[in-house]
């Protein structure tokens, strides 16, 4: 089915260790994004790409890295996890200017927590 | 402050009744108004969307944008259990690859 696809659904860390949030989508979305949602928070956007190799940083993109070698592909880094990064992180993608309105499509989510 | 502000709720309300969830934002050049569902366990899915001021009905759903007083609304009438879940204003402004701002989000329970 097309759609967004995130990897793994859910995850235990330790503090200080690393891993990556896999995603992608086969809807040939020009901009992909990865939120984190926490209680009370909504929606927190951490960074985005509008196209392959051009990326850029939202609202809490601190202890986060990204790359977008691929149109399909978005991986989010962890490098080093603390406490502070439990939460479910969403990816999302969606035409850019292409169309008047980008509604998102998001992936189903990880639940990731660091112990 | 945040740029989007949502009421969190809970809000219980009984099945038939009509509900009305709102958002206020702060960012006048906002341009694109969406509200989004998300199931318990779930990615937001898109419910509706309106562009700049107005009213869009979609069903038993109907979205409100006043730019004004830079307010939306989305209200469900004949409420059914299977619309509890929390529902999350987004907007956007005008251009390519504009970043979506959402609000905290308010969980609905539509008791039977």
């Amino acid at each position: 089915n097309a759609g967004v696809t995130q990897t793994p659904k859910f995850q235990v860390l330790k503090t200080g260790q690393s891993m990556t949030l896999q995603c992608a989508q086969d809807m040939n979305h020009e901009y992909m994004s990865w939120y984190r949602q926490d209680p009370g928070m909504g929606l927190r956007l951490i960074h985005y790409s509008v196209g392959a190799g051009i990326t850029d940083q939202g609202e809490v993109p601190n202890g986060y890295n990204v790359s977008r070698s691929t149109t399909e592909d978005f991986p989010l880094r962890l490098l080093s996890a603390a406490p502070s990064q439990t939460s479910v992180y969403f990816c999302a993608s969606s035409y850019s200017g292409q169309a008047a309105l980008d509604g998102y499509t998001f992936g189903s989510g990880t639940r990731l927590t660091v112990v | 402050q945040k740029e989007v502000e949502q009421d969190p709720g809970p809000l219980s309300v009984p099945e038939g009744a009509i509900v009305s969830l709102n958002c206020t934002y702060s960012n006048s050049a906002f341009q694109y108004f969406m509200w989004y569902r998300q199931y318990s366990r779930k990615g937001p899915e898109l419910l509706m969307y309106t562009y700049s001021s107005g009213n869009k009905e979609d069903g038993r759903f109907t979205a409100q944008v006043d730019k004004s007083s830079k307010y939306i609304s989305l209200f469900i009438r004949d409420s059914q259990p299977s619309d509890s879940a929390t529902y999350l204003c987004a907007m956007r402004k005008h251009g390519p690859g504009g970043k979506l701002i959402f609000g905290q989000g308010t969980e609905l329970s539509v008791k039977p």
